[in-house]
C-alpha cells in the first residue's frame, strides 16, 4: 500500500458526459501527479500540482482539467468524454518535486460507452 | 525526443536471471527508474539510478546504466513466480517545466516458466 488513495476504483459512463476522479496523496506529500494508462498510448503524464499550484503540464487534453485543494487532495475533471478516453488514470504523489520519488495510487478505471 | 523503448515480452525459467532492457533518448535525463505493475494494481517503484552512476544493486535487483548508449537494464536474480508482472522503465529530468512528470516505456511483460 503506497498511501495514495484514489476514488472511485471503477467508473462507467457514456460519451459526452463529465466525470471527476479524486486523489488523496500520502500524508506529508505536497506534489500530486496525474497519469493516463491506455493500451495504445501506454502511460502518459498529464499534469502536476505542487502545494495547490499547477507546476507542470504533460499531454493533457483541453477537455481535461485538474486542481489541488488546500487539504492537498486533487481532482481530475474529464469532460465531453469520448470512447478513446477509456483508460486507467493514476495519481501519484511526492514530497516535493523534481527528483523526489513518486508513489502511485491503485488507479481509477474509466470506461466510456 | 523523449521516447523510452522496451521490448514487450520476456520469458524466463523460474530460478534463472531475468534481464529487462530499456533505451532512452533524452541525454538530459537525470534519474532513471524501474517500476513494477502487477495485474489490477498500481505501479510500485522498484529502484532508481542517478545518471552519474553506472550500477546500483539492491538485493536481487541490479541496475546497469550505459550513458554513452543511453541503455538501462534491470537484472532480477533467481526469478520467482512472484516476479511475474509488467516492468516499466521511466526517466525524469527533474528540472521542472514538464520534466517532473515521468516518461515511461510501454512496459515489458515478464513471464515465468515453471
Amino acid at each position: 500500500d503506497s498511501g495514495v488513495t484514489q476514488t472511485p476504483k471503477h467508473l462507467i459512463t457514456a460519451t459526452g458526459q463529465r466525470v471527476t476522479l479524486r486523489c488523496s496523496p500520502r500524508s506529508g506529500d505536497l506534489s500530486v501527479y496525474w497519469y493516463q494508462q491506455s493500451l495504445d498510448q501506454g502511460l502518459q503524464f498529464l499534469i502536476q500540482y505542487y502545494n495547490g499550484e499547477e507546476r507542470a503540464k504533460g499531454n493533457i487534453l483541453e477537455r481535461f482539467s485538474a486542481q489541488q485543494f488546500p487539504d492537498l487532495h486533487s481532482e481530475l475533471n474529464l469532460s465531453s468524454l469520448e470512447l478513446g478516453d477509456s483508460a486507467l488514470y493514476f495519481c501519484a504523489s511526492s514530497v516535493g518535486y523534481g527528483r523526489d520519488e513518486q508513489f502511485f495510487g491503485p488507479g481509477t478505471r474509466l470506461t466510456v460507452l | 525526443g523523449e521516447d523510452v523503448e522496451q521490448s514487450l515480452f520476456l520469458s524466463v525459467r523460474e530460478g534463472d536471471s531475468s534481464v529487462i532492457n530499456c533505451t532512452y533518448t533524452d541525454s538530459s535525463s537525470t534519474y532513471l527508474y524501474w517500476y513494477k505493475q502487477e495485474p489490477g494494481a498500481g505501479l510500485q517503484l522498484l529502484t532508481y539510478i542517478f545518471s552519474n552512476m553506472d550500477m546500483k544493486q539492491d538485493q536481487r535487483l541490479t541496475v546497469l546504466l550505459n550513458k554513452k548508449d543511453k541503455h538501462l537494464s534491470l537484472r532480477i536474480a533467481d526469478t520467482q513466480t512472484g516476479d511475474s508482472a509488467i516492468y516499466f522503465c521511466a526517466e525524469s529530468r527533474g528540472s521542472g517545466g514538464g520534466a517532473d512528470g515521468l516518461t515511461f516505456g510501454k512496459g515489458t511483460h515478464l513471464i515465468i516458466q515453471p
